[in-house]
């Protein structure tokens, strides 16, 4: 059965740092892996996705992630924060027909 | 395009009421899912539909029926109100399995 681990629930930087936000899979098949992000007090947006092809993956706000087979992990990258970054965000699998969520990891971000 | 819609924003039960969720889609999107989103604990599939007619259940269906008898509409029914159904839904549609494009939520308080 497939699942996502997201490690470290809550992730501070400083603006202009590195983001770096864990995402670990499993799948018994070759996963389809997306992050989304989230604002306060509304849904999901879609940042980017892994289906098949190259591995790094460039999404929206400048935001990219790595498919690493071997080592199971989609994690997601920014080289510079910015405030508007702060936000919640969620590493997800695809399931058959649905998405499999990890629990989410809280990215703030100070000035 | 309005995209997901989803009505009501935020509501209050007492424990016992029943009440539907609605969800609107005018994307002509085949596939619609619904979400819960706990604290801490990611989004969990309540059920899903792959179109007119055809529904399934996700992970955590107790408490909770839907129907689809049309491509826009994926209606949520609370029949008997628990505390435990406390939450915030989510309602997400995609094209076949492809990327989803979720709401905005329903905020549901039962006390």
């Amino acid at each position: 059965a497939q699942s996502v681990t997201q490690l470290g629930s809550h992730v501070s930087v400083s603006e202009g740092a590195l983001v770096l936000l864990r995402c670990n899979y499993s799948s018994s098949v070759p996963p389809y892996l997306f992050w989304y992000v989230q604002y306060p007090n509304q849904g999901l947006q879609l940042l980017l996705k892994y289906t098949t092809g190259a591995t790094l993956v460039k999404g929206i706000n400048g935001f990219e992630a790595e498919f690493k087979k071997s080592e199971t992990s989609f994690h997601l990258t920014k080289p510079s924060a910015h405030m508007s970054d702060a936000a919640e965000y969620f590493c997800a699998v695809e399931a058959g027909t649905a998405l499999i969520f990890g629990k989410g990891t809280t990215l703030s971000v100070s000035s | 395009n309005a995209g997901v819609t989803q009505t009501p924003k935020f509501r209050i039960l007492k424990i016992g009421q029943s009440m539907t969720l609605q969800c609107a889609q005018d994307m002509n999107h085949n596939y619609m899912y619904w979400y819960r989103q706990d604290p801490g604990m990611g989004l969990k599939l309540i059920y899903y539909s792959v179109g007119a007619g055809i529904t399934d259940k996700g992970e955590v269906p107790n408490g909770y029926n839907v129907s689809r008898s049309t491509t826009e509409d994926f209606p949520l029914r609370l029949e008997l109100a628990a505390p435990s159904q406390t939450s915030v839904y989510f309602c997400a549609s995609s094209l076949g399995e492809a990327s989803q494009h979720f709401g905005d939520g329903t905020r549901l308080s039962i006390l």
